[in-house]
């Protein structure tokens, strides 16, 4: 399967500070999602981003496919934006079998 | 709309009890999959369903039956269970089918299983 790593595993900011996540894939992928996990545990879909470049409020993605990377964009942080956030990938060879991160635990601080 | 309903949302097991997972969507998504989390790990895919009538194995598939009802449900079934299999388990599902596209992952609120 496709090896996925998220970095930094863990992260610790005050409100207000800007962010960045990474995850890198190891094989080529058709399908590229970022989510939060929130304390509660809902898993909550943030973006669907092959490749390009999103934005959506204070978060923005952008996916280099060629260069097997993603990157998620946390700006001016709120509380509400601590929990888990993971990456999960799907190979071209099989839409459905999506691989996951083990997720970069964020813990934004008043 | 309700999305992705999974039942229950605990449960307690004794080893060797069986059990079954509800998962029920109402967007009319093609595939349907249930995944388990570990502490401190990401999750991982126990079966998937690309279309009614068909299922696939994902990772890791020991131990664990499923059954596409019908396109709204896919049911997952520990049939003896195991305290390796204490775990919380959530049922997703997506538009991609067999023919692939933008599909996008919505989960439902999860299953927290603790087998004794």
């Amino acid at each position: 399967g496709i090896q996925v790593e998220q970095s930094p595993p863990d992260l610790i900011l005050q409100e207000g500070a800007n962010s960045t996540l990474r995850c890198n894939f190891s094989d080529s992928v058709n399908n590229l999602q970022w989510f939060h996990q929130n304390p509660w545990g809902q898993l909550i879909n943030l973006f669907y981003i092959p490749s390009g470049t999103k934005q959506n409020g204070r978060l923005s993605a952008t996916t280099v496919a060629t260069e097997r990377y993603s990157l998620l964009y946390i700006s001016s942080s709120q509380t509400t934006d601590s929990g888990v956030y993971f990456c999960a990938v799907a190979p071209p060879y099989n839409f459905n079998k999506f691989y996951f991160g083990s997720g970069t635990k964020l813990n934004v601080k008043p | 709309n309700a999305g992705v309903t999974q039942t229950p949302k605990f449960q307690v097991l004794k080893t060797g009890q069986s059990m079954t997972l509800q998962c029920a969507q109402d967007m009319n998504h093609n595939s349907m999959y249930w995944y388990r989390q570990d502490p401190g790990m990401g999750l991982r895919l126990i079966y998937y369903s690309a279309s009614e009538g068909t299922t696939d194995k994902g990772e890791v598939p020991n131990g664990y039956n499923v059954s596409r009802l019908n396109k709204r449900e896919f049911s997952l079934r520990l049939e003896s269970a195991a305290p390796s299999q204490t775990s919380v388990y959530f049922c997703a599902s997506s538009e991609i089918g067999n023919s692939g596209g933008n599909g996008k992952l919505f989960f439902g609120s999860g299953t927290q299983l603790s087998v004794l």
